[in-house]
């Protein structure tokens, strides 16, 4: 069964990075494009970006454009997304999830790392 | 940037009882290019519909969607203990991708 496993809870200082993984299984890792949305507590939805699983292709929203990078390794089938210069508004839960092979929806989705950011 | 406005924010309702949720775009969304999600508490979103009206796998037939351009619905024809929850609209027809607010559907 597809499966999207993503590392655990972070608390980082304000101006630091975070990475968070998302490692995949149950497909193969060639075919989908992998999606990151976060949630700032008690809020909605948040698309941050997409990255092809070859590496070759990412987008990012214009809000996170030069703050954020998505990479991949395809010896373990794991998506990465790094966020940089952290500030508090940044504390939320960041999601992967897997593009539909049909659209830019998403069909399975990780379960959520929490990454805090505090003094 | 297309705008999802969802209404009612909250939806006070029985078991049993019909859920109709709204999902307005600032601008039209091409293709029919909407989906709707389900999320519960401490879990990941769920993804229902896609293409305005197509069910995701597995999604029980009480869930429907219509709509096109800027006016999209969901309903739910009879509500189950499992689906009270948050649902969100999704929008995938223009970059970026933007999602609406959400509808609580709580039990009255």
């Amino acid at each position: 069964q597809v499966q999207l496993v993503q590392s655990g809870p972070e608390v980082k200082r304000p101006g630091a990075a975070v990475k968070v993984s998302c490692k995949t299984s149950g497909y193969s890792f060639t075919k989908n494009y992998i999606h990151w949305v976060r949630q700032a507590p008690g809020q909605g939805l948040e698309w941050m970006g997409i990255i092809h699983p070859n590496g070759f292709k990412t987008v990012s929203a214009q809000k996170f454009q030069g703050r954020v990078t998505m990479t991949r390794d395809t010896s373990t089938n794991t998506v990465y997304m790094e966020l940089s210069s952290l500030r508090s508004d940044d504390t939320a839960m960041y999601f992967c999830a897997r593009r539909h092979v049909y659209g830019d929806f998403m069909d399975y989705w990780g379960q959520g790392t929490l990454v805090t950011v505090s003094s | 940037d297309i705008v999802l406005t969802q209404s009612p924010a909250t939806l006070s309702l029985s078991p049993g009882e019909r859920a109709t949720l709204a999902c307005g775009a600032s601008k039209s969304v091409s293709g029919t290019y909407l989906a709707w999600y389900q999320q519960k508490p401490g879990l990941a979103p769920r993804l229902l519909i896609y293409d305005a009206s197509t069910r995701a796998t597995g999604i029980p037939d009480r869930f429907s969607g219509s709509g096109s351009e800027t006016d999209f619905t969901l309903t739910i024809s009879s509500l189950e203990p499992e689906d009270f929850a948050v649902y969100y609209c999704q929008q995938y027809g223009d970059s970026p991708l933007t999602f609406g607010g959400g509808t609580k559907v709580e039990i009255k």
